[in-house]
């Protein structure tokens, strides 16, 4: 089955870390660029990351440069977003999505829920 | 930064009314627009890539045009499974992309 899960995300103090995890199956997921989207609660959509297909570009939302970090393990298909030094504003359901139309996100999982609260 | 409006934000129709919302984009973005679909408690889903594009198995009521900043979404005759939020993205380069703020298509 073509398929993004995401995995990772829990309730976690200000100033904590957290890996998040995308795994992909049924698809090359080697030959996409790959992006991170989340959603604060009742809100829209905000983008979070892109990755290139073979990880040599990176590029992140103002807001979190410096503190996320998008990786990709091709071999274990596998997209991974660190992110540290979370803030209450960082609270959100994170997607991963596949650049799969021209770079318009043609598969997104079902998100993982990331809580930033003391 | 590219910043992005969408009108309405809230939309009231009945099924079988034509729907069209309209996204505004600062700069231009060389058509690089795409529409959404995104229900409650579900993922997003795209449903118009490159301005015009309508992907695969989406219903061909929807139709997406547009240049330059200004961009529509139109639904040619609403259907009780249309009634969801709608976000248009422009993703004119791979190091921003922007997301709309949404229009919600609630019942009449």
């Amino acid at each position: 089955e073509v398929q993004l899960v995401e995995s990772g995300g829990a309730l976690v103090q200000p100033g904590g870390s957290l890996r998040l995890s995308c795994a992909a199956s049924g698809w090359t997921f080697s030959t996409y660029w790959m992006s991170w989207v989340r959603q604060a609660p009742g809100k829209g959509l905000e983008w979070v990351a892109n990755i290139k297909e073979d990880g040599s570009e990176k590029y992140y939302v103002d807001s979190v440069k410096g503190r996320f970090t998008i990786s990709r393990d091709n071999a274990k298909n596998s997209l991974y977003l660190q992110m540290n030094s979370l803030r209450a504003e960082d609270t959100a359901l994170y997607y991963c999505a596949r650049g799969g139309l021209q770079g318009a996100s043609d598969l997104w999982g079902q998100g993982t829920m990331v809580s930033v609260s003391s | 930064d590219i910043q992005m409006t969408q009108s309405p934000s809230t939309l009231s129709a009945s099924v079988g009314d034509r729907v069209i919302i309209t996204c505004r984009v600062s700069q231009n973005i060389n058509n690089w627009l795409a529409w959404y679909q995104q229900k409650p408690g579900k993922a997003p889903n795209v449903l118009i890539y490159k301005t015009s594009n309508l992907k695969s198995g989406v219903p061909s009521r929807f139709s997406g045009s547009g240049s330059g900043t200004e961009f529509t979404l139109t639904i040619s005759s609403l259907q009780p499974d249309d009634f969801a939020t709608y976000y248009c993205q422009q993703y004119n380069s791979y190091s921003l992309f922007t997301f709309g703020p949404g229009t919600k298509v609630d019942i009449k």
